[in-house]
């Protein structure tokens, strides 16, 4: 009975390489969001989608690309993949009206060698 | 620009009770919460503060003065349980968009 749940839980790669995470939730929420977690454990949100629609889109490269098929999942497609892209990215989702309390995924750390 | 501060680290003992303040500037304010996260798990949601007080959930609580820009969590009977990284972060617009906090390291000493 796993809330948010990500897969894969660990990526390694090579620079260069196409990657995807996907992440599906099973609260019923309407909203979904994609966070990057830094190795100084700084979180910052990606992206965000409220019922298969784009709402929040940070400044990301546009190598990161987010696909929300249904509302109970976000996936993330990142393209070219750089050393910097090293980071764990968690999933997260809420309820349209209540942005405050989200549930993470248990996080992918994704590693480019 | 946005700015959460927090202090990067407390120790406290055990049984104890420890304060982990945040300080906000942002260009908006829709509230304050504060989220868990133990070494090699994801962060998880503990409170949300939208109006000035102390709001009560078990052993922790969490404070919030807007006029002062300023919160803090509050743990009480601390375990060795608690050793974990605690996150502020605030709403800016009102909808669902969090900005987090640097994170503050606690750890849990016998």
């Amino acid at each position: 009975d796993t809330a948010v749940s990500q897969t894969p839980k660990y990526l390694v790669t090579q620079m260069g390489n196409d990657k995807s995470i996907k992440c599906e939730q099973n609260l019923g929420h309407d909203t979904m969001y994609w966070y990057k977690q830094d190795s100084k454990k700084f979180l910052k949100i990606m992206f965000s989608y409220n019922n298969k629609e784009l709402i929040i889109n940070e400044t990301v490269p546009n190598r990161f690309s987010p696909k929300s098929p249904d509302k109970a999942h976000l996936n993330l497609h990142i393209n070219s993949l750089e050393l910097g892209d090293s980071a764990v990215y968690f999933c997260a989702s809420s309820p349209r009206t209540s942005g405050n309390e989200q549930y993470f995924g248990p996080g992918t750390r994704l590693t480019v060698t | 620009g946005q700015s959460l501060e927090q202090p990067s680290e407390v120790t406290a003992v055990e049984g104890a009770i420890v304060q982990i303040n945040c300080t906000y500037q942002t260009s908006g304010f829709y509230g304050l919460s504060w989220y868990q996260q133990h070494d090699g798990g994801a962060p998880t949601f503990l409170s949300y503060n939208a109006l000035d007080g102390l709001e009560e959930t078990g052993r922790f609580s969490s404070f919030l003065s807007r006029s002062d820009s300023y919160g803090y969590l509050l743990l009480q009977e601390l375990q060795m349980k608690d050793s974990a990284s605690y996150f502020c972060a605030v709403n800016e617009g009102g909808g669902n968009k969090l900005t987090f906090g640097t994170g503050t390291q606690l750890k849990v000493e016998l």
